[in-house]
Order: structure tokens, then sequence, then C-alpha cells
């Protein structure tokens, strides 16, 4: 089983492009997260969806779009991006609708805003 | 003040020792508390979850939790090698948004 795949791993954005992450998840999972981890900040919560058609901010939301496509799909855009969004960003999924912390990670994408 | 704090470390402890890493919590209504392994380059693995006052064990891990004290620990018996990794302390607040907060984390090294 894939588990949570995110696409790309690897991106450098200069200043003020745009670029969408992709994620999905194989494992018909109702909630999808995304999270950046930054040194020293632990991992910080940008927007969640708690089931199909549905989202909600996190902690860190600005600068930052989401789509649940559908069940298996959640997508994080960066309209205009800026150095400090250079990141690792994680897509999670969760079994559950609700608050929890049973989650799945991918295996994280590497963004360089220059 | 933040939400969960850890000692970054690093940690280190020799190999078959005990290996005690700490969290505290500033919410007091939190009733739910996980901690997630996380090897270097890699993402973030549940590997214990506790919600109940006193101590959960599984294998050589042991999740203990004083509510009174708002304060979660993992004890890793017998550590290996490779147990070093850093160890992430995750709380679901009891606020509006209820969604799981995160500490920085604590490198632990287990020196063979």
């Amino acid at each position: 089983n894939a588990g949570v795949t995110q696409t790309p791993k690897f991106q450098v954005l200069k200043t003020g492009q745009s670029m969408t992450l992709q994620c999905a998840q194989d494992m018909n999972h109702n909630s999808m997260y995304w999270y950046r981890q930054d040194p020293g900040m632990g991992l910080r919560l940008i927007y969640y969806s708690a089931s199909e058609g549905t989202t909600d901010k996190g902690e860190v939301p600005n600068g930052y779009n989401v789509s649940r496509l559908n069940k298996r799909e959640f997508s994080l855009r960066l309209e205009s991006a800026a150095p400090s969004q250079t990141s690792v960003y994680f897509c999670a999924s969760s079994r559950r609708e609700g608050p929890t912390g049973e989650l799945f990670f991918g295996e994280g994408s590497r963004l360089t805003v220059l | 003040q933040k939400e969960v704090e850890q000692n970054s470390g690093p940690l280190s402890v020799p190999e078959g020792a005990i290996a005690s890493l700490n969290c505290t919590y500033s919410d007091r209504g939190s009733q739910s508390f996980f901690w997630y392994r996380q090897y270097s380059g890699k993402s973030p693995e549940l590997i214990m979850f506790i919600y109940s006052n006193g101590d959960k064990e599984d294998g050589r891990f042991t999740a203990q939790l004083n509510k009174a004290s708002q304060y979660v620990s993992l004890l890793i018996r017998d550590s290996q090698p490779s147990d070093s990794a850093t160890y992430l302390c995750a709380v679901i607040l009891s606020g509006s948004a209820r969604q799981l907060t995160f500490g920085s984390g604590t490198q632990l090294t287990v020196l063979p």
C-alpha cells in the first residue's frame, strides 16, 4: 500500500511564483491535513479537511489555499511564494473525522523559495 | 509560553540504558496525548498514545501521564542505536480548534 503520497518531493521557486503541492491517500481516510515543519518550530498545522467537502484553517494559514478535490486528494497551493515559506511540508490523513492524534504522514515535500 | 514544550536536547544515552523524554503542556483541559518518532529526513510516525493518568506500556516503550502536573513522558527501555531519532510530543488542545499541536521535539542519540 502506498499510504499517503505527496508530489513533488523537492521544489525550488523564485519569490512570487505559484505552485501546488499534491497529496493523495489510498486508505479511505476521512480527514486530511497539511503541516509545515521548520527547524526548532515543530510541526505547525496550515489547513485541514475533516471530511470531503470541508476545509478549515489551522495555526498558520496565511499565504496558502487548499482544495479537497475528493475523498482521496487534498492539495495545498502557494499563490505568491515568499522566502518565509521555505520549509518541509507534510500531508497527513486520519480515518477519524473529529480531532485526532492518530495521523499517517506522507514522506514530505521540501520547498525552497529564493 | 508554548502550548507544548519539550527539551530540544540532544539527549544521549548508552545502548541498553533507559531514555527518558519529557513534555509539558499549557492547556489544563487537554485529554489526548501522543508520541511520534521521526528519523532524520523522514516523516513522523505515531508510536504511542495515552488518554488516562498513569502508565501505558507497549513493548520497550512506556508513556506516562500526569494531568495534575500537565506532564507527559516517554520512557524507552533497553535503548538501541535504532532508537536514535527525534521524538515529538503532541497534544489535542481543548480550545475551539481542537487540533493536534506538536512540541518542537527532542533529539535522542543512543550510543553503541
